[in-house]
Order: structure tokens, then C-alpha cells, then sequence
């Protein structure tokens, strides 16, 4: 299940369960995002993105969706293995994209149990 | 080199010390920036070196943060009279221009401690 941890929301799935990993993002105008994995002692790393001319764009295991309605993005992923735990980020930006602009979530820890 | 190389790993420091933090971008990226990532919050942009313009210093939470990039290449950031709010991972990337697609490769960054 989810819950709020002392300092990052935390997701715990079992091995082998799809995970749903979700995000709100706060601007309207934001049109391209990034999910990014972070692993204990190591820095983040991209792992899918996608603009706001898409709802969903599929990578290895991974799904992304996009709810500009709402301002909500997903990520899934398929069939989770112990290699998933991490702190995932979602990242927003807008177009003409300036690096330095994007906006990171706090985000979420998933946890994978045997 | 194959990646961004960041060190110190790990830092503990005594209030009011100075320190320094040093990052070492993948060979031909333009583009470095230097986050902040405290425990349970999102990456705080810092500041940005793009080529050889001037850094944009709008992130830096206060005068006692400064940067700088030699050569185009390793960056330094320091942190003058250290305080207990400035523990935090410090994170560094870099990216091949400001308009790459692929996001940016960050190092694994130098967790600071003042105590």
C-alpha cells in the first residue's frame, strides 16, 4: 500500500506486482516531463519522459501517463523486480526547455518486497 | 570521463568551516548545473554554467554560496562559514547543451554534514 513515511511518501509492492508511482504537478504551462530513478548513494537517472502532445509513451517495463486535465503524471512499472527500489522523481518543464527550470517533486520510495 | 565524477563522497564539516565541492562533468558537455537535495524534499536548482557565459547564480540560497567552472570543465562549489542548514546531498550534472532531449546525467553527489 501507500503511505507517508517520516520524510518521502512510500509504495511497498510485491516482486512481480505492477507498481503505479504517481505525480501533481503544479504548472499548466509545463509540457515536457521527466521521470527519474535515484538509487541509494547514487544520483538520479532519466529513466522515460514525455510532452504534452502525448498521454502515454512506453518504454522497457515502463509506462508513462499524462493527465493534462487534472496536471497528474504516472509512471508504471510492469512486473517489479527487486532492482526497482529506488526514489522515483517526476520532473516538469516548458517549452523552449531552459535545464535549470525544471521543477522536481518531492518524491516517492518504492519499495519491493520478496 | 564515462560519467560525472563528484567528490568528496561524503563530507562532515564543523559549523562556521568552509568547504569545498568539487565535479567533474562528462568530457564534451557544455552545460553543468549544481542541485541540492535535502532529506525528503525535491532537487533545488543551484546554479548553471553554460559554455563560457556567465553562470546563472539564481539559485544559490545565499551570498555564502559561490561556484565556479574552470577551463569549461570541473566546477567547484563552496560553501563559506558552513551552517546546519546546508547538510544536504549536492548534486551535480551536466548535459551536452541546454536543449538535449535526453535530460541531463547527474554524479552521485557529496552528502554534507555540518555539525
Amino acid at each position: 500500500g501507500e503511505s507517508v513515511g517520516l520524510h518521502l511518501p512510500t509504495l511497498s509492492v510485491q516482486e512481480g506486482d505492477n507498481s503505479i508511482i504517481n505525480c501533481a504537478y503544479s504548472n499548466s504551462a509545463s509540457d515536457y516531463f521527466i521521470w527519474y530513478k535515484q538509487e541509494s548513494g547514487k544520483g538520479p537517472q532519466f529513466i522515460i519522459d514525455i510532452r504534452s502532445n502525448m498521454d502515454k509513451r512506453q518504454g522497457q517495463r515502463v509506462t508513462v501517463l499524462l493527465n493534462k486535465t487534472v496536471k497528474h503524471l504516472s509512471l508504471q512499472i510492469a512486473a517489479t523486480q527487486p532492482g526497482d527500489s529506488a526514489v522515483y522523481f517526476c520532473a516538469e518543464n516548458q517549452t523552449p526547455r531552459v535545464d535549470k527550470n525544471f521543477v522536481f517533486g518531492p518524491g516517492t520510495r518504492l519499495s519491493v518486497l520478496p | 570521463g564515462a560519467g560525472v565524477s563528484q567528490s568528496p563522497s561524503n563530507k562532515v564539516t564543523e559549523k562556521g568551516k568552509d568547504v569545498e565541492l568539487r565535479c567533474d562533468p562528462i568530457s564534451g558537455h557544455t552545460a553543468l548545473y549544481w542541485y541540492r537535495q535535502s532529506l525528503g524534499q525535491g532537487l533545488e536548482f543551484l546554479i548553471y554554467f553554460q559554455g563560457n557565459s556567465a553562470p546563472d547564480k539564481s539559485g544559490l540560497p545565499s551570498d555564502r554560496f559561490s561556484a565556479e567552472r574552470t577551463g569549461g570543465s570541473v566546477s567547484t562549489l563552496t560553501i563559506q562559514r558552513t551552517q546546519q542548514e546546508d547538510s544536504a546531498v549536492y548534486l551535480c550534472a551536466s548535459s551536452l547543451d541546454y536543449q538535449g532531449e535526453s535530460g541531463y546525467t547527474f554524479g552521485s553527489g557529496t552528502r554534507l554534514t555540518v555539525v
